[in-house]
């Protein structure tokens, strides 16, 4: 089953507007949650990650939010560029454990139009 | 570093043919993972390695698909007999275990066409 739920599957944004993504996850054990960023013919790159003992972290443009009692977290692009025009995956994970899995959302393809 | 290389980075053949997939981790790094990529499924872990030894292939679809890796800078991934529904792009990714950040870094991927 799906380990880590992701929603919407596809998101457009004009340019300059906040793009949301949000992930959902069932295993309260995951203690690891990135967000991968895939350009077109290109692999997934790790873009910026989140351990659960904070709720918020933030890189640039880009702020993870994490809710452990919801068990949900989103990813917010400000000031969204058609340069961020990809496709998003979040991903969970164990790391206390030692297992070096990562299970991914499905995907969510932002395009953002200037 | 070049990072991950996989070959070839396109592969076309037909069904009922063996084929392989290559793969360079970036070097020093201890694990090593194949994913396989569809519309329908994402991203889906086939198997992982460590220090060259198969730790997990849980998610190696069938007895079809075989994976090794004879030593710390190669691996394969092999399909034999391929059929339509492999048809994916495959990933490699490496990381390794010291430090505090968990990142994979992923190859550019091989697109696998299965006629």
């Amino acid at each position: 089953q799906q380990q880590v739920k992701q929603s919407p599957q596809s998101l457009i944004v004009q340019k300059g507007g906040i793009s949301i993504i949000n992930c959902a996850y069932e295993n309260t054990a995951f203690d690891y949650f990135p967000w991968y960023q895939q350009f077109p013919g290109k692999g997934p790159a790790l873009l910026i990650a989140i351990r659960p003992d904070v709720s918020e972290k933030k890189e640039g443009r880009f702020t993870i939010s994490f809710n452990k009692s919801a068990k949900q977290f989103s990813l917010h692009i400000m000031d969204s560029q058609p340069g961020d025009s990809a496709t998003y995956f979040c991903a969970a994970s164990f790391i206390q454990t030692g297992a070096n899995n990562l299970f991914f959302g499905t995907g969510t393809r932002l395009t953002v139009i200037p | 570093d070049a990072g991950v290389i996989q070959s070839p980075r396109h592969e076309v053949t037909e069904m009922g043919q063996e084929v392989t997939l290559r793969c360079k981790p970036i070097s020093g790094h201890d694990y090593l993972f194949w994913y396989r990529q569809t519309m329908m499924r994402g991203l889906e872990l086939l198997i992982y390695f460590n220090n060259n030894v198969p730790i997990d292939d849980s998610g190696m679809p069938e007895d079809r698909f075989s994976a090794k890796m004879p030593n710390a800078s190669f691996s394969t991934l092999k399909i034999q007999p391929s059929e339509p529904r492999d048809s994916a792009v495959y990933f490699c990714a490496s990381r390794h275990q010291r430090g505090i950040v968990h990142e994979q870094f992923f190859g550019p991927g091989t697109r696998l066409t299965v006629l």
